[in-house]
């Protein structure tokens, strides 16, 4: 199985900052996934980031809030935006074929 | 209607006991597949098995096994000969062909505590 990265692996922010998060990949993918997970909840798909092309949004999920970077096969960056409170959650980067999907260590942010 | 179900919120068990995870999905696409996951405190997500929806047996890895049972539609984990290291989140989630292979939809997932 590839082995993901990401960094940060956790951060605290203020309240109407940005945060990019990275997440690198040790072989090259098509596509790549965006998670979020809220505390005490389950996994909910932000988007899907193909390689040269836009990232495909899931509802509920707007560009302007989570800008995605695919600018190759092996990284991908996922900004979370102007972020409130509500954005505190671990975000996690996935990818896989269809009988297995792997995930990112994931990054724990808490937004104050 | 949600498409993953995991009805028992916690879960205690022995250790070196067995327990099973239950697990019910819902879905009209004939081919699909279902996955297991473990999520300790650290945050990390664990795959542990999968099995997709034209498989003949059910599938295992090491001490986990998939209890499929296509015509109830449910696919419960069995976890043999528990370990304290097994306490953790696990959830079920299910990826549909007709969805393009893209998303996974998960279940709001069990917690199982393994007791010395």
């Amino acid at each position: 199985s590839a082995v993901i990265s990401q960094k940060p692996s956790r951060d605290i922010c203020q309240r109407g900052t940005s945060l990019t998060i990275q997440c690198q990949v040790d072989s090259q993918v098509t596509m790549m996934f965006w998670y979020r997970q809220q505390p005490g909840q389950s996994l909910t798909l932000i988007a899907t980031a193909n390689q040269g092309s836009e990232a495909t949004y899931e509802s509920g999920f707007v560009i302007d809030k989570f800008p995605i970077s695919r600018p190759n096969l092996t990284f991908s960056t996922l900004t979370v935006s102007n972020m409130s409170p509500e954005d505190s959650s671990i975000y996690l980067c996935s990818l896989g074929s269809y009988n297995e999907q792997f995930f990112g260590p994931g990054t724990r942010l808490t937004v104050l | 209607a949600q498409k993953i179900t995991q009805t028992q919120p916690g879960m205690f068990v022995q250790e070196k006991e067995a327990v099973t995870l239950d697990c019910t999905y819902d879905t009209s696409d004939p081919s699909y597949g279902l996955f297991w996951y473990k999520q300790p405190s650290s945050g990390e997500m664990i795959f542990l098995i999968y099995q997709g929806s034209y498989d003949q047996q059910n599938a295992t890895e090491g001490r986990y096994s998939l209890n499929f049972q296509k015509a109830r539609k449910s696919a419960n984990l069995v976890i043999s000969a528990s370990q304290l290291g097994d306490s953790a989140m696990y959830f079920c989630a299910m990826r549909e062909a007709s969805l393009g292979y893209s998303t996974l939809t998960f279940g709001k997932g069990t917690m199982l505590l393994v007791s010395p």
